[in-house]
């Protein structure tokens, strides 16, 4: 069983959709999640940072994680063609330095 | 202010070759990760630096080494190259050692035939 695990999709939602891409994970000791967005044949691009449980929200961007049910999720609002990309999840232990783990990515595609 | 860069772009080898990945890190920042991202995958740790020593190595063989200079940038060597270390070689920064976000290269896709 993978540490961290993730749809791969794909994902085809209309534009305006509201997107929900999620991960869970087995190792409790987890403590720093992020989202990367990577576009095709490009490196991964920090979208959100949070620590521990808890929401944040930046602009259409909403990342929640529920600790007690190792369940982390991204919400995007009034989706567009432009967002159509693979969304990783990573995470990361307390002390552990900089060592990401990351989830297989969710394909979306944001159609016209 | 420049990101992080990488070089080459992309590379093409034959099986029991060598190569030699270069990575700058974004301006300031001393921590320097290396990561494989296998097409369709999610990125896997392959090892870490900082203060020029190796600090954390993921589930990598010994093939896999790297480097960093004093000025934070690093290479990532690759001895006796199979087919299976085919994929995209990410290199990512941080501001310091521990910070967790990190910002990631471009990459350099290497194809081993």
């Amino acid at each position: 069983q993978k540490e961290v695990e993730q749809d791969p999709g794909p994902l085809s939602v209309p534009e305006g959709a509201i997107v929900s891409l999620n991960c869970t994970y087995s190792n409790s000791a987890f403590q720093y999640f992020m989202w990367y967005r990577q576009y095709s044949r490009k490196g991964p691009e920090l979208l959100m940072y949070t620590y521990s449980s808890g929401n944040k929200e930046d602009g259409r961007f909403t990342a929640q994680v529920d600790k007690s049910s190792k369940y982390i999720s991204l919400f995007i609002r009034d989706s567009q063609p432009s967002d159509s990309a693979t969304y990783l999840c990573a995470m990361s232990v307390t002390g552990g330095g900089n060592k990401l783990t990351f989830g297989t990515g969710t394909q979306l595609k944001v159609e016209l | 202010d420049a990101g992080v860069t990488q070089s080459p772009t992309h590379l093409i080898k034959t099986r029991g070759q060598q190569v030699t990945l270069r990575c700058s890190p974004k301006s300031g920042h001393d921590t320097v990760s290396w990561y494989q991202q296998a097409l369709g995958q999610g990125p896997q740790f392959i090892f870490q630096y900082y203060e020029e020593e190796e600090r954390q190595r993921g589930n990598f063989p010994d093939r896999f080494s790297g480097h960093q200079f004093p000025n934070y940038s690093s290479e990532l060597n690759v001895n006796a190259l199979l087919l299976g270390d085919s994929a995209l070689y990410l290199c990512a920064s941080s501001l310091e050692w521990g910070q967790e976000t990190q910002y990631f290269g471009p990459g350099t896709r290497l194809l081993v035939l």
